[in-house]
């Protein structure tokens, strides 16, 4: 079984600051990685992912994630916040293995983050 | 191209009736994936459908059930419905098990 921790349920933020999003995973089996960002009212669109290849992960938005198996962790950062970066931050897990990469992803309960001008 | 549509986009239903969700994938999808996503929370899987199977199951009640077309479209029924089935059910379509989910803006169901 897996699981998923995000350290934080609201993150708050400086426009032009530093956006450090932080989770810790638990999975039995090598996992894949997601990041996903959910605006209001609306469905969740897919950041970066992680599939045992690179360990730091560029996704979109200038979004960034580093893997780190020692410490089970797969932390998202930009560089430079943007007012349209505010919005809710999902991490997942998958189970992978035979039943691919979107095999019952575990979400974590989300990061909400808040950019202010 | 139209992204992953779901409906209806909002529904109020009553306790112990049954409801039917929709689901039209992105174009050139085969995979249906469907999520709850309780206010507060990070979405929950239900089901996954593929080939007009039920292939991965989370930790639901039998009295969520779904259905997967030739067209690759697909419902979620819920049967006896609870209060605390009141969430957001998200749709997520993708090419086969390992390409990126792409996920519609959710049926918003609420149980009175």
């Amino acid at each position: 079984a897996q699981s998923v921790t995000q350290l934080g349920s609201h993150v708050s933020v400086s426009e032009g600051a530093l956006v450090l999003l932080r989770c810790n995973y638990s999975s039995s089996v090598p996992p894949y990685l997601f990041w996903y960002v959910q605006y209001p009212n609306q469905g969740l669109q897919l950041l970066l992912k992680y599939t045992s290849a690179a360990t730091l992960v560029k996704g979109i938005n200038g979004f960034e994630a580093e893997f780190k198996k020692s410490e089970t962790s797969f932390h998202q950062t930009k560089p430079s916040a943007h007012m349209s970066d505010a919005a809710e931050y999902f991490c997942a897990v998958s189970g992978g293995g035979s039943g691919g990469s979107n095999y019952k992803l575990t979400f974590g309960k989300g990061t909400l983050l808040t950019v202010n001008p | 191209d139209a992204g992953v549509t779901q409906s209806p986009t909002h529904l109020i239903k009553t306790r112990g009736q049954q409801v039917t969700l929709r689901c039209s994938p992105k174009s050139g999808h085969d995979t249906v994936s469907w999520y709850q996503q309780a206010l507060g929370q990070g979405p929950q899987f239900i089901f996954q459908y593929y080939e007009e199977e039920e292939r991965q199951r989370g930790n639901f009640p039998d009295r969520f059930s779904g259905h997967q077309f030739p067209n690759y479209s697909s419902e979620l029924n819920v049967n006896a419905l609870l209060l605390g089935d009141s969430a957001l059910y998200l749709c997520a379509s993708s090419l086969g098990r390992s390409s990126p989910l792409h996920f519609g803006n959710g049926t918003r169901l609420t149980v009175t």
